[in-house]
């Protein structure tokens, strides 16, 4: 069961950072956090993960607060082309992934 | 570097029939998934094989099986199939250094389109 809530869209002017909201009010110590986003129809495609610190990748930031119970992504400067799913999970040991239903980005012209 | 390949990319089957589904995973990657997509819905995990074995399974008949080569790459079968298994199936790779350490990346194909008539 997915062990992560997100808002089920979201729209973000073009230019504009996108904040995308994640609730893990249940995650263990021992999980991480991944963001995967889909765009319509392709495969997930990976973005960043992290533990407990804040991190930063060519694509995006993740910050994640101190008592691990939620994390937002960070897109800096959104374009068309981040228009996606995203998907918030908690993995634990093991690589299965439990997947909820994302939330849908809309990046406006 | 090849990411994670599928084959077919798309295929129309009829009720009934049997399906079989292809992964090559990312190079030094040992550790292949699959996952069932049904349309609107979050990817669903169905098994995970490793050392040609199946270590994990998710919730799914046994209409669904598996094999994984001495080369790492997967097969996913489907038996009998029905309307409700039309779907994008995507196969994941990862190396299997990180089974007991879940900071590694895990990376996905781009999916088959199964359809079911």
């Amino acid at each position: 069961d997915a062990k992560t809530t997100q808002p089920p869209s979201m729209d973000c002017a073009e230019g504009r950072a996108a904040n995308l909201p994640c609730n893990h009010s249940t995650i263990s110590g021992n999980e991480y956090v991944y963001w995967y986003r889909q765009i319509h129809s392709q495969g997930p495609q990976y973005i960043i993960h992290g533990l407990k610190n804040n991190e930063t990748n060519e694509m995006a930031s993740l910050i994640i607060t101190e008592d691990r119970k939620s994390s937002t992504l960070i897109l800096p400067h959104a374009t068309l082309r981040d228009t996606a799913v995203y998907y918030c999970i908690v993995r634990a040991t093991g690589n299965q992934f439990y997947f909820g239903t994302g939330t849908s980005l809309t990046v406006i012209p | 570097d090849a990411g994670v390949t599928q084959s077919p990319t798309h295929l129309i089957k009829t009720r009934g029939q049997q399906v079989t589904l292809r992964c090559s995973p990312k190079s030094g990657h040992d550790t292949v998934s699959w996952y069932q997509q049904a349309l609107g819905q979050g990817p669903q995990f169905i098994f995970q094989y490793y050392e040609e074995e199946e270590r994990q399974r998710g919730n799914f008949p046994d209409r669904f099986s598996g094999h994984q080569f001495p080369n790492y790459s997967s097969e996913l079968n489907v038996n009998a199939l029905l309307l409700g298994d039309s779907a994008l199936y995507l196969c994941a790779s990862s190396p299997d250094r990180g089974y007991q350490l879940s900071g590694n990346t895990i990376y996905f194909g781009e999916g088959s389109w199964l359809t079911v008539v």
